[in-house]
């Protein structure tokens, strides 16, 4: 495959359940990024990875918890979440982080339904 | 802080028809500035970027946009709109950050094409 892909594409879950979301970039890329997507809202940047070191926390809640074991792959994990969290979560990649001519390419996205 | 509008939150357009979508943006210095459309269920995709140099920028699928500074905008535009344009479109600023650089986006503005 190719560019950036995220697993799963759909996702319902109750508040009490654990899950994680994946993204893995083919780009040969070092940074990586968590974006929320919720409706009549602009994107928002929940997280920043540089070479796999976490560069930016955005007040993301503890509920929300990431991990990225390599350049390529990022995971978010997720527990005892609330129904408003229910968004498409963005991955995005791009050659590092993130400087000021970058480009930054996004996977589809998951979307997160929480009950 | 740097910030992006987009005042119109819906579009509509007969196919053929030219296209003109806007985006003003505040930031003091000269900004970097994106294009980004995303289709139903897909995620982002790069249509085009300003860095310096040229302020017509060309980019994917027959977009351009000019950066016009005076009037702290780069608007989108397209000669011809196809049914296969209807989408949404994000402009976004590079934001300078004492953590770095990340992207600031727009509300965003979705695009019906009416055949």
């Amino acid at each position: 495959e190719t560019g950036v892909t995220q697993t799963p594409r759909h996702l319902v879950m109750g508040m009490t359940n654990k899950k994680s979301l994946k993204c893995e970039q083919h780009l040969g890329h070092n940074a990586m990024y968590w974006y929320k997507q919720s409706a009549k809202k602009p994107l928002e940047l929940m997280f920043v990875y540089n070479f796999k070191e976490q560069t930016e926390n955005n007040s993301v809640p503890s509920r929300f918890s990431p991990e990225c074991p390599n350049s390529s792959h990022l995971f978010l994990h997720l527990h005892t979440l609330q129904p408003e969290d229910s968004a498409l979560y963005l991955c995005a990649s791009s050659q590092v982080a993130p400087t000021s001519t970058d480009t930054q390419y996004f996977g589809p996205g998951t979307r997160l339904t929480v009950l | 802080a740097q910030s992006v509008t987009q005042p119109d939150i819906h579009i509509t357009v007969s196919e053929g028809a030219s296209l003109e979508l806007r985006c003003n943006y505040s930031y003091g210095a000269t900004p970097y500035l994106f294009w980004y459309v995303q289709s139903p269920g897909q995620g982002l995709q790069l249509l085009l970027k300003y860095f310096s140099g040229d302020t017509l920028v060309q980019g994917i699928k027959g977009f351009e946009a000019e950066f016009k500074r005076s009037q702290s905008s780069f608007n989108l535009r397209k000669p011809s709109v196809h049914w296969s344009d209807a989408a949404e479109y994000f402009c976004a600023v590079v934001t300078f950050t004492g953590g770095g650089n990340k992207l600031t986006f727009g509300t965003g503005t979705q695009l019906k094409v009416e055949l």
